[in-house]
């Protein structure tokens, strides 16, 4: 299977602020790498397909990038509905695998 | 838009078999390139990938539960199902029906999940 580590696994941020949440692949995946926000008590949301597309509803502060091993997941500037836990996903290879994790907080 | 419903048993016994089913409004589930998955999530933990089928009713499972899953499409109800058999308590969970299309594997559409428990 491939290991996909998020890091950080939390990060306390505030409104307005630029970040980067890290995904690394346990082995190269191209570009088959997805990400996800879930919000407490609800389902996951698709963000991002493909490493760096948008999904279409997304706003544009958020972008991805990557390719091989490592991506991003950025948000330029933090609303106070992002705070939510990301998740990252591959579909390179099956089983299909998520990251950990990470849970963005206010600061 | 796709929308996507599970429902089923909240709770399970162990040993026992776990059934849920999987609605799907705005879309049928035969309509080619898509897939349909099940996703579970254990109480604070993270997501973990159970199988899909695809519209042409092929499927894949994990390995790890292989030997207990069965995920089969209901096209006259157009909906998709999900059996896990022998189920024990590390099979609590939030269950979710998740789908897509194209080539890129990723899910655009959930369901809002299904609490499934396993306890005597």
């Amino acid at each position: 299977d491939i290991q996909m580590t998020q890091s950080p696994s939390s990060l306390s941020a505030s409104v307005g602020d630029r970040v980067t949440i890290t995904c690394r692949a346990s082995q190269g995946i191209s570009t088959y790498l997805n990400w996800y926000q879930q919000k407490p008590g609800k389902a996951p949301k698709a963000l991002i397909y493909a490493a760096s597309s948008l999904q279409s509803g997304v706003p544009s502060r958020f972008s991805g990038s990557g390719s091989g091993t490592d991506f991003t997941l950025s948000i330029s500037s933090l609303q106070p509905e992002d705070f939510a836990t990301y998740y990252c996903q591959q579909s390179y290879s099956l089983p299909q695998t998520f990251g950990q994790g990470t849970k963005l907080e206010i600061k | 838009q796709v929308q996507l419903q599970e429902s089923g048993p909240g709770l399970v016994k162990p040993s026992e078999t776990l059934s849920l089913t999987c609605s799907v409004s705005g879309g049928s589930v035969t309509k080619g390139t898509y897939f349909w998955s099940w996703i579970r999530q254990p109480p604070g933990k993270g997501l973990e990938w159970i199988g899909y089928i695809y519209y042409s009713g092929s499927t894949s499972y994990n390995p790890s539960l292989k030997s207990r899953v069965t995920i089969s499409l209901d096209t006259s109800k157009n909906q998709i199902s999900l059996k896990l058999n022998s189920v024990a308590a590390a099979d609590t969970a939030v269950y979710y029906c998740a789908g897509g299309s194209g080539s890129v594997g990723d899910y655009k559409y959930w369901g809002q999940g299904s609490l499934v428990t396993v306890s005597s």
